[in-house]
């Protein structure tokens, strides 16, 4: 079992919907969970950062962690067309981050 | 002013050579790594330096030798290059261990 899982898509929605992303963890000790979005052809950038459980609300982004039942999203309001990228859930474990698949979302205008 | 920057971005070569990629940062940070993306954007970690000192190894055939000779500086060296090879590496920085991890743009390796 991978320590990371993410539906690597491609996600399509047309502009203006919600959308969500998910990733699951294995290793109930993680504490820092992580979402970076990549664009075409460039490196990824930290999007959101969240401790332990809860959630996290930047803009129109919400990092959520569940950690009971080791589940972690992303969810995004009002999606735009410049949204579309391919989005990363990470997971820190001591000096290294672990990386889900990524998450190819495309939004439609 | 890039932060993290790359060179080459894109390196087209045959099995068996041996190439390098550079990578420099102007961020100030004490701490570099070498990622790994595959064809299918899954991202791994290779190596990581903090102050030039090596500091996690993953699993990577030992063709793979890092180099940093300064702290704003970390090298990769391949060496008899596989088709296996083929991704797209990601140099990135930190200010320390357990800081954000700024990446570079990227090399793209294709091994003919």
């Amino acid at each position: 079992q991978k320590e990371v899982e993410q539906d690597p898509g491609p996600l399509s929605v047309p502009e203006g919907a919600i959308v969500s992303l998910n990733c699951t963890y294995s290793n109930s000790a993680f504490q820092y969970f992580m979402w970076y979005r990549q664009y075409s052809r460039k490196g990824p950038e930290l999007l959101m950062y969240t401790y332990s459980s809860g959630n996290k609300e930047d803009g129109r982004f919400t990092a959520q962690v569940d950690k009971s039942s080791k589940y972690i999203s992303l969810f995004i309001r009002d999606s735009q067309p410049s949204d579309s990228a391919t989005y990363l859930c990470a997971i820190r474990q001591g000096g290294k981050l672990i990386f889900g698949q990524g998450t190819e979302l495309s939004v439609k205008p | 002013d890039t932060a993290v920057s790359q060179t080459p971005k894109y390196l087209v070569t045959q099995m068996g050579n041996d190439k390098s990629i550079k990578c420099e940062q102007n961020l100030g940070h004490d701490t570099m790594y070498w990622y790994k993306q595959d064809s299918k954007k899954f991202l791994k970690i290779m190596f990581s330096y903090n102050n030039k000192e090596l500091i996690i190894n993953e699993t990577v055939p030992n063709r793979f030798s890092p180099k940093s000779p300064d702290k704003a500086h970390l090298n990769l060296h391949i060496n008899s290059l596989e088709l296996g090879d083929s991704a797209v590496y990601f140099c990135a920085s930190s200010q320390d261990f357990a800081g954000e991890l700024f990446f570079g743009e990227g090399s793209r390796l294709t091994v003919l």
